[in-house]
């Protein structure tokens, strides 16, 4: 299986501040026929489910806002959001959707400072 | 508007079943993959395995092979989990999720099944 490790485990931001979520895969995640990268950002509020921000790495989904960014490829990627909003406070995800199973990292829990 | 509703929780005991729905609307149900992910409490998000709609075919994690099987009704656009042999450690929120490349950009509101004695 391929392993996805975040970093941090927990973060605190100052409202208005950029904040900076790391996700390393354990093996290559950049399919080369079409050079996409098997990625994907989650976002999870409490008592919600998980709420797709980012595909193929960098790609927000629709409704994003666009302070959200995804970057990175082969092994080594990065959530970016660029001025924290208090509605931002929440676990995010990092997941790999190139092999069976589709695994996800731990989870980085994103508090306001 | 595309959404997925799912059964309410379920409380059994160890050993038993359970089976958890998940009845998709406000799309073409047999056009995307459903997937299911649990997630213990306090816990991340573990992939449980994905299903195919319109083929039928199934791929789970191997933790689960010989005890989980996923299924579909098509004529009612529903998707089944059963998850047999329960254990304590079980104990989850069980979420179908709809896969059109891979990622999962629709998802149940989660099933809560609670494996106690």
């Amino acid at each position: 299986d391929i392993v996805m490790t975040q970093s941090p485990d927990s973060l605190a931001v100052s409202l208005g501040e950029r904040a900076t979520i790391n996700c390393k895969s354990s093996q290559t995640i950049l399919y080369s026929s079409n050079n996409k990268n098997y990625l994907a950002w989650y976002q999870q509020k409490p008592g919600q489910p998980p709420k797709l921000l980012i595909y193929w790495a960098s790609t927000r989904e629709s409704g994003v806002p666009d302070r959200f960014s995804g970057s990175g490829s082969g092994t080594d990627f990065t959530l970016t959001i660029s001025t924290l909003q208090a509605e931002d406070v929440a676990v995010y995800y990092c997941q790999q959707f190139y092999g069976t199973p589709g695994t996800f990292g731990q989870g980085t829990k994103l508090e306001i400072k | 508007q595309v959404q997925l509703v799912q059964s309410g929780a379920e409380v059994k005991k160890p050993g038993a079943s359970v089976r958890v729905s998940c009845e998709a609307s406000g799309y073409t149900f047999i056009s995307h993959n459903i997937t299911w992910v649990r997630q213990a409490p306090g816990q991340g998000l573990e992939w449980m395995g994905w299903i195919r709609p319109y083929y039928g075919d199934t791929h789970y994690a191997q933790k689960f092979q010989g005890r989980v099987t996923m299924t579909t009704d098509t004529s009612t656009n529903t998707a089944y989990m059963e998850l047999r042999s329960l254990r304590s450690d079980d104990t989850a929120l069980y979420y179908c999720a709809r896969t059109p490349l891979g990622a999962f950009d629709i998802w149940g509101q989660g099933t809560m099944v609670t494996v106690s004695s």
